[in-house]
């Protein structure tokens, strides 16, 4: 079993919609959460972090954190077609640990 | 947010050649860089991780003598691939770790697209 597991997609929402996007992981000691963007051919682009558990909010952007659950989502609202990339979860355990990712999502709006 | 280049973007160079990789933590210092490896439609592979001043910690399986690793200032760390092979040709990626208070994040830069002929 994977430390990290995301839904690798891919995922075709309509413009507009709401996009979720969620992983789980299996190491409790994971403290810190983060949502990247990768563009094709470029490299990951950090979206959002978070410590511990909660929500944090940017934007059009919501990430949660579920530490009792072992669960992490990303809320994408108003998706837009510059939205369309892979979506990669990372966490650690922090203390220059190294970031174990998730395979990524393959996201696409539609217009 | 903080900013991390490379250089270069892409590179092309024939089999047996060295090609060095620079990886520049813009705006910030960072002690920690890291190095990975991304085959098409794939994850993230961490090579090596890169503390300024000391040796680089590799991943098993992943040949220090061929990827050396040199993290000479807080700012700076490249990598050079020795006697490249056209197995070698991949996507690198470097990262900078950005640390304080809650924060514990990597920043990556935009990569180096590595072709060998």
């Amino acid at each position: 079993q994977k430390e990290v597991e995301q839904d690798p997609g891919p995922l075709s929402v309509p413009e507009g919609a709401i996009v979720s996007l969620n992983c789980t992981y299996s190491n409790s000691a994971f403290q810190y959460f983060m949502w990247y963007r990768q563009y094709s051919r470029k490299g990951p682009e950090l979206l959002m972090y978070t410590y511990s558990s909660g929500n944090k909010e940017d934007g059009r952007f919501t990430a949660q954190v579920d530490k009792s659950s072992k669960y992490i989502s990303l809320f994408i609202r108003d998706s837009q077609p510059s939205d369309s990339a892979t979506y990669l979860c990372a966490m650690s355990a922090g203390g220059a640990q190294k970031l174990v990712f998730g395979q990524g999502t393959r996201l696409t709006i539609n217009p | 947010g903080a900013v991390v280049s490379q250089h270069p973007s892409w590179v092309i160079c024939k089999s047996g050649t060295s090609v060095k990789i620079e990886c520049r933590s813009l705006d910030f210092q960072a002690t920690t860089m890291f190095w990975y490896r991304q085959f098409p439609k794939q994850s993230l592979m961490l090579m090596a991780t890169s503390n300024e001043g000391s040796k680089a910690t590799y991943e098993q399986g992943v040949e220090k003598d061929k990827f050396l690793i040199n993290h000479a200032s807080l700012t700076l760390s490249t990598l050079t691939v020795t006697s490249a092979h056209p197995e070698d040709s991949s996507f690198y990626i470097c990262s900078a770790r950005l640390a304080g208070g809650d924060q514990e994040t990597q920043y990556f830069g935009p990569g180096t697209r590595l072709l060998v002929l």
